[in-house]
């Protein structure tokens, strides 16, 4: 069945490693997003691209992570160096775009990979 | 004030009752909810999404919009002990793609 796949499931660093974490959108999805979880602050949304272009990434830290999407089966989320405070939950979820009517704007229906749990030492 | 609030919970109900959930949200153009379930070290699933005033039903599950009162809930009829989760509410804004999250509500379901 379909469903997006994200590798590593689990990454153990030290501070100050590059990390890469790596997502399968479900086929046939245009909409990638990518959000990291904490017990502090619940889901946030990092970035988000549609049809390989970065829509918004204002959630995310400029200076350390960066998000692309060099084709349509692959999104990376990189942190580079990483630091303690980064360590979180990343999911990542493609979306198919629900037929609305106009009140509800542009929405997506998103499915969410498994997460890639980030334990940064 | 946070965008989207929810009371963290837990919320304990006995099994085939109602249970209840409610989320708050502070932009008044906001178009679009949903709910989503997340079970204890899994991902968030949806279950259900809704853009009109008024109920939406779906089996168990009715999410009801108030959006004059900014007001979203999620009732969860015959409630089982594996409905236990953290539900999330979350709120599309205006004039953007993105959904704001709101913390979630920790639900127990007892047998």
């Amino acid at each position: 069945d379909a469903r997006v796949t994200q590798t590593p499931r689990h990454k153990v660093t030290e501070m100050g490693q590059e990390v890469t974490m790596r997502c399968q959108p479900i086929l046939g999805h245009n909409t990638v997003f990518w959000y990291r979880q904490t017990m502090m602050q619940g889901l946030e949304l990092l970035a988000y691209f549609r049809n390989r272009a970065p829509l918004d990434d204002s959630g995310m830290p400029k200076d350390r992570f960066s998000a692309e999407m060099p084709d349509a089966t692959l999104a990376t989320l990189k942190i580079q160096p990483s630091e303690p405070r980064d360590s979180a939950v990343y999911f990542c979820a493609s979306g198919l775009p629900l037929l609305l009517d106009k009140s509800a704007g542009r929405t997506y229906e998103q499915y969410f990979g498994p997460g890639t749990r980030l334990t940064v030492t | 004030q946070k965008e989207v609030e929810q009371n963290s919970g837990p919320l304990s109900v006995p099994e085939g009752a109602i249970a209840s959930l409610n989320c708050t949200y502070s932009d008044r153009g906001s178009q679009s909810f949903f709910w989503y379930r997340q079970y204890s070290g899994k991902s968030p699933e949806l279950i259900m999404f809704i853009y009109s005033n008024g109920d939406k039903e779906d089996g168990r599950f009715t999410a009801q919009l108030n959006k004059a009162s900014q007001y979203v809930s999620l009732l969860i009829r015959d409630s089982q002990p594996s409905d236990s989760a953290t539900y999330l509410c979350a709120v599309k804004n205006t004039g953007f793609q993105k959904l704001v999250f709101g913390t979630g509500t920790r639900l127990l379901v007892s047998p």
